[in-house]
């Protein structure tokens, strides 16, 4: 199947900090990729969603000056969190939607758990 | 919000079938049903996907009732391994906000020896 990776797999930074997380698409293109963030005991719950060589899409209640997504490529999509605060602690997970499928399959990255001391 | 009710969890002995039930009573007729499941602190897996017919493949079979207003994961024979939250999602298979994975909370499977 598709693989996905993520970059770093875990990070710990200071508060006030930035922290850039990159999602790859490994064998496969990927013209949408998607930003999830997952608190312990909790659902992933989406934040964005990118599409290669445009601007993300972003849910309610996401501040996309504080989450910069850039989706340069087919297969890289990278997750910026600025200013990073103990609230943003988090397991942030990415998928990519493989534009070969036609059944709209999306891969899911194995996760980068992020702590803000 | 997730279009899905799952039971919060569920046990199960090594060795049996594993049955998780999802209600998906407001499916709109070109959702598809997908089945997810994420192993503590990875990313979700694929599992399978259906329309109306039922579905197997090598990890589980998906049973999808008449009306397709409910549908049921089967794994076969539930080994510790498959200990997991299982996530049942209905969406469009094409692009755009709608064929988007939106999770619910999921049913949290223990497979106990």
């Amino acid at each position: 199947g598709a693989v996905v990776s993520q970059h770093p797999s875990w990070v710990i930074c200071k508060s006030g900090t930035s922290v850039k997380i990159e999602c790859r698409s490994l064998d496969f293109q990927a013209t949408t990729m998607f930003w999830y963030r997952q608190f312990p005991k909790q659902s992933l719950m989406l934040m964005a969603t990118s599409n290669e060589g445009s601007k993300a899409t972003y849910e309610q209640g996401v501040e996309k000056d504080k989450f910069l997504i850039n989706h340069a490529s087919l297969t890289l999509s990278t997750l910026t969190v600025t200013s990073a605060h103990p609230e943003d602690s988090s397991f942030y997970i990415c998928s990519a939607r493989d534009r070969r499928s036609s059944y709209n399959e999306q891969f899911f990255g194995p996760g980068t758990r992020l702590t803000v001391l | 919000d997730a279009k899905t009710t799952q039971p919060p969890s569920m046990d199960c002995a090594e060795g049996r079938a594993a049955n998780l039930p999802c209600n998906h009573s407001t499916i709109s007729g070109n959702e598809y049903v997908y089945w997810y499941r994420q192993i503590h602190s990875q990313g979700p897996q694929y599992i399978i996907h259906g329309l109306k017919n039922n579905e197997t493949n090598e990890m589980a079979s998906l049973i999808i009732t008449e009306d397709r207003k409910s549908s049921t994961l089967i794994l076969p024979h539930a080994t510790l391994r498959d200990t997991a939250v299982y996530y049942c999602i209905v969406r469009a298979p094409y692009g755009g906000s709608q064929g988007n994975l939106i999770f619910g909370k999921g049913t949290k499977l223990s497979v106990k020896p």
